[in-house]
């Protein structure tokens, strides 16, 4: 199986701080994922990458950027963090076309003071 | 825009009945369809997939799920209810290639005994 492992499960930044979260998977996968969790709203696509050194936007990409040097690490940054940022941020990893099953990192519960 | 929708954000049922998550999406075009599950502190678990074939789909722990073009619905249900069953769902749909998913809001589910 797939393992996706997200390097920090608890993180406390302040408001301005630049945040990296890690993710790394140990299988070939092409595809990688990065969601915000949100009670009341459920996962929402930040970012997502299809191959190395490249990104695409989700559907919330503002204020985050992600970077993607090797095919197993697939990494998100908040430049300038923000109280509205403070959430669970999951990554995935998956292969595509059609089967489209993604593998779930324990998640990166982030909170911004 | 295409979209999922969970209807109830909280489900409670006693140990031993029926458990019935509802799902629908939005879109004449028939997507992927999944259900993932959250237990506390942990990424997200796949619990089945509709692809194409039979629409009805058995996945882990006693949970299934029909597709019902028709109804634009993957209600997912499980007969008898068991207390380790408590958890987060989300449905989840796929209408493109290479694992894009757009999820549901999620629907809490509690197991009285």
């Amino acid at each position: 199986d797939v393992k996706v492992t997200q390097s920090s499960r608890y993180l406390v930044k302040r408001t301005g701080e630049k945040v990296f979260l890690e993710c790394v998977q140990d299988m070939d996968h092409e595809n990688m994922f990065w969601y915000r969790q949100d009670p009341g709203l459920g996962l929402r696509l930040i970012y997502f990458s299809y191959d190395v050194k490249m990104k695409e936007k989700g559907d919330i990409p503002e204020g985050y950027s992600v970077s993607r040097e090797k095919k197993e690490r697939f990494s998100l940054i908040l430049e300038s963090a923000s109280t509205n940022q403070t959430s669970m941020y999951l990554c995935a990893a998956g292969v595509g076309p059609g089967a489209n099953v993604l593998t779930f990192g324990a998640g990166s519960r982030l909170t911004v003071l | 825009a295409q979209s999922v929708t969970q209807l109830g954000s909280h489900v409670s049922v006693s140990e031993g009945a029926l458990v019935l998550l509802r799902c629908n999406y939005s879109s004449s075009v028939p997507p992927y369809l999944f259900w993932y599950v959250q237990y506390p502190n942990q990424g997200l678990q796949l619990l089945l997939k509709y692809t194409t074939g039979a629409t009805l789909v058995k996945g882990i722990n006693g949970f299934e799920a029909e597709f019902k073009k028709s109804e634009t619905s993957f209600h997912l249900t499980k007969p008898s209810a068991h207390m380790s069953d408590a958890a987060e769902y989300f449905c989840a749909a796929s209408w493109t290639s290479g694992s894009r998913l757009t999820f549901g809001e999620g629907t809490q589910l509690t197991v009285n005994p």
